[in-house]
């Protein structure tokens, strides 16, 4: 069974420019989450999908941060424009119903904002 | 206050000792409770879940004190591969989002 997967793995930007983070998560799994993990600081939740809707948008930062997850598939997370601030890895998990212990995180997406 | 609190560490143990981590939580109605291990630069990956009377998954030890609102790991016989951040991660009680750590750095040494 194919896991969770990010992509890109790495991505640098200016300061301003518009990044697009892909997660696909296990095939079958209704609920797919993003969460982040800034420098220095605990993994923060951003949002939680249950197929294409979503269920709970309420860590997401501010309007810069637009996740969408059409067809209920794969989900993409876009920041325009980004700020330094928003450097950090991103983590996508997705479960097969909302019990914890069956999420399965993907690798990540590290995230550098100059 | 942060809502999970942890010590971050490191903690430098030599091979074969046993270690034990605690993490305490703010949110008096949290329902579910996890060990998660995460290498560097790599995914969390769940190690145990944490149940009220306590749980064992051989070298790994979790304990749960709701009235204390703290939770342990103890890791008995450690073995250099357990080296890595161990993280303590509540449920949130209102909803489905986890609420984590900043983690502990464990570092076993030969």
């Amino acid at each position: 069974e194919a896991g969770v997967t990010q992509f890109p793995s790495h991505s640098v930007i200016e300061k301003g420019q518009t990044v697009t983070l892909r997660c696909d998560p296990i095939s079958g799994h209704d609920n797919l989450y993003w969460y982040r993990r800034v420098m220095g600081k605990e993994i923060k939740f951003l949002l939680h999908f249950v197929k294409e809707s979503k269920q709970d948008e309420s860590g997401m930062p501010n309007n810069r941060f637009l996740a969408e997850r059409t067809g209920g598939t794969y989900s993409t997370l876009k920041v325009q424009p980004a700020e330094l601030e928003d450097s950090g890895v991103y983590f996508c998990a997705s479960s097969l119903d909302t019990e914890f212990g069956g999420y399965t995180f993907g690798s990540g997406t590290r995230l550098t904002v100059v | 206050r942060k809502e999970v609190e942890q010590d971050p560490g490191p903690f430098n143990v030599p091979e074969g000792a046993t270690v034990a981590f605690n993490c305490t939580y703010s949110n008096s109605a949290s329902q579910s409770f996890f060990w998660y291990r995460q290498d560097c630069r790599k995914e969390p990956k769940l190690l145990m879940s944490v149940y009220s009377s306590g749980n064992e998954d051989g070298r790994f030890t979790a304990q749960l004190n709701r009235a204390s609102q703290y939770i342990s790991l103890l890791i008995r016989d450690s073995k250099l591969s357990d080296s890595a951040t161990y993280l303590c991660v509540v449920n949130a009680a209102s909803n489905y989002q986890l609420i984590w750590g900043a983690g502990t750095k464990l570092i076993i040494k030969p």
